[in-house]
């Protein structure tokens, strides 16, 4: 998984909790993301950064907030959980260059009861 | 505009046969167009990219043909494999987005024996 690491793997919570999900990269790339998959929408961007400090909203940004204070972490927090937002999140980083790949890390699985 | 379409949405293929993955798009900035294949319980992975000025790229078994003129791309997978069974997304990659990456929804792919 090309040096991603998200934490943790698994979580239930439970309706109105906040919850924190890590990604943690040892490839210094600049370009960090975070997916929501669901059956039939297929990956869906959250929020990405850019470098530290520096985020921006993706497709479906509501409910969910970011934070990347190291090159290495990029945080995604949901501010009071609801059910919609069960999914699977991935992490995925990239950087500049002619190639773009984009890597992403082995997922966190959330459940929202 | 930003949308990726991809068909069929499942796909079942006898061993040794082709498997063909089609997606179509409408932003001609999009300048970089991968494909990522997923297994169960796993982040998807890097298949195979191809640029919009390329109209044919091959790596193994695994082939991309990209028609510009109409927008569209394609994954052929030759002498298809049951361990090629998995879920493959096509996407595509928009520099003027914070390198936004846009996917389209899967397709499930089974290859029997």
């Amino acid at each position: 998984d090309a040096g991603i690491t998200q934490s943790p793997r698994h979580k239930v919570t439970e309706t109105g909790t906040p919850v924190t999900l890590r990604c943690h990269q040892t490839e210094n790339h600049r370009y960090m993301y975070w997916y929501r998959q669901d059956p039939g929408h297929g990956l869906r961007l959250i929020h990405y950064s850019y470098g530290v400090k520096d985020t921006d909203k993706g497709e479906v940004s509501d409910g969910y907030s970011v934070s990347r204070s190291k090159t290495e972490d990029f945080l995604l927090t949901l501010e009071s959980a609801t059910s919609s937002q069960t999914s699977v999140y991935f992490c995925a980083i990239s950087e500049r260059g002619a190639d773009n790949e984009q890597f992403f890390g082995p997922g966190t699985r959330l459940t929202v009861l | 505009q930003q949308q990726v379409k991809q068909s069929p949405q499942s796909l079942i293929v006898q061993k040794g046969g082709i498997s063909i993955i089609n997606c179509a798009y409408e932003n001609t900035a999009f300048d970089y167009f991968p494909w990522y294949q997923q297994f169960p319980g796993k982040g998807p992975a890097l298949l195979i990219a191809i640029r919009p000025d390329v109209s044919e790229k091959k790596e193994g078994r695994f082939t991309i043909s990209f028609n510009k003129s109409a927008k569209q791309f394609s994954l052929h997978i030759m002498d298809s494999q049951p361990g090629d069974s998995a879920t493959y997304f096509c996407a595509a990659k928009n520099p003027y987005t914070g390198n936004q990456f846009y996917f389209g929804t899967g397709t499930s792919l089974t290859v029997i024996p």
